[in-house]
């Protein structure tokens, strides 16, 4: 069984960098695209990006000029890191796993929640 | 920018049928967008329901389908239970490596 684990810190301070890192146990890193969506308090989700296990990335476009997905293999992790961080960044943060063939997001981390405050 | 479009809320009584749907701003849903389904209860992370349209994920009871109706992707609850109260979210794929969720319809099940 595919499993997913968020893990970082839970509080950043603003203009500071957000870094998360995604651990993959129970399946292959190869085929798939490696995504990261969001959730604010309340509000609904939003798409961030993925990192194809080829290393290519892609990224949501509101979000593209403070976004970095990348890609440890070996390690079986990706991690995300979104720069200059504002209050409107904290939300609970999922990493996911998308298909190459038919796009769906089949497995979800538990989510980890980040707070963007001084 | 596309936007995805869902109900914001709907209200359906215990066992009875409800239909959301899914479209776009400017377009119409189909296959193409191999849209996907998932539900949320709150404090919880989203449970995959459908994918490609209609396809059900593992473990997702017959009373879930997806489908195309008219201009826009649906998502039919039959018999609705109570612990069918949640939120419901589509995703489509846009092409071109982007996804981009709708915004969420609140069911409610009195």
């Amino acid at each position: 069984q595919v499993q997913l684990q968020e893990s970082g810190p839970g509080l950043v301070k603003p203009s500071e960098t957000l870094s998360l890192t995604c651990s993959v146990s129970g399946g292959s890193i190869k085929g798939y695209y490696w995504t990261w969506i969001r959730q604010p308090p309340g509000k609904g989700l939003e798409w961030i990006g993925y990192i194809y296990y080829s290393g290519s990335t892609n990224y949501n476009s509101s979000l593209k000029s403070r976004v970095t997905i990348s890609l440890d293999t070996p390690k079986s992790q990706f991690s995300l890191r979104l720069s200059s961080v504002i209050a409107a960044d904290t939300a609970v943060y999922y990493c996911a796993r998308a298909h190459y063939n038919n796009y769906a997001i089949d497995y979800w981390g538990l989510g980890t929640r980040v707070i963007v405050s001084s | 920018q596309t936007v995805v479009t869902q109900e914001p809320s709907f209200s359906v009584s215990p066992g009875g049928t409800v239909t959301l749907t899914c479209g776009l701003s400017s377009g119409s849903v189909s296959t193409n967008y191999y849209t996907s389904w998932y539900q949320q209860t709150p404090g919880q992370g989203p449970r995959p329901l459908i994918y490609s349209t209609s396809i059900r994920s593992s473990g997702v009871p017959d009373r879930f389908s997806g489908s195309i109706v008219g201009n826009k992707a649906a998502l039919t609850i039959t018999g609705a239970r109570a612990d069918d109260e949640s939120d419901y979210y589509c995703v489509l794929y846009m092409g071109s490596g982007l996804w981009v969720f709708g915004g969420g319809t609140k069911v409610t099940v009195l």
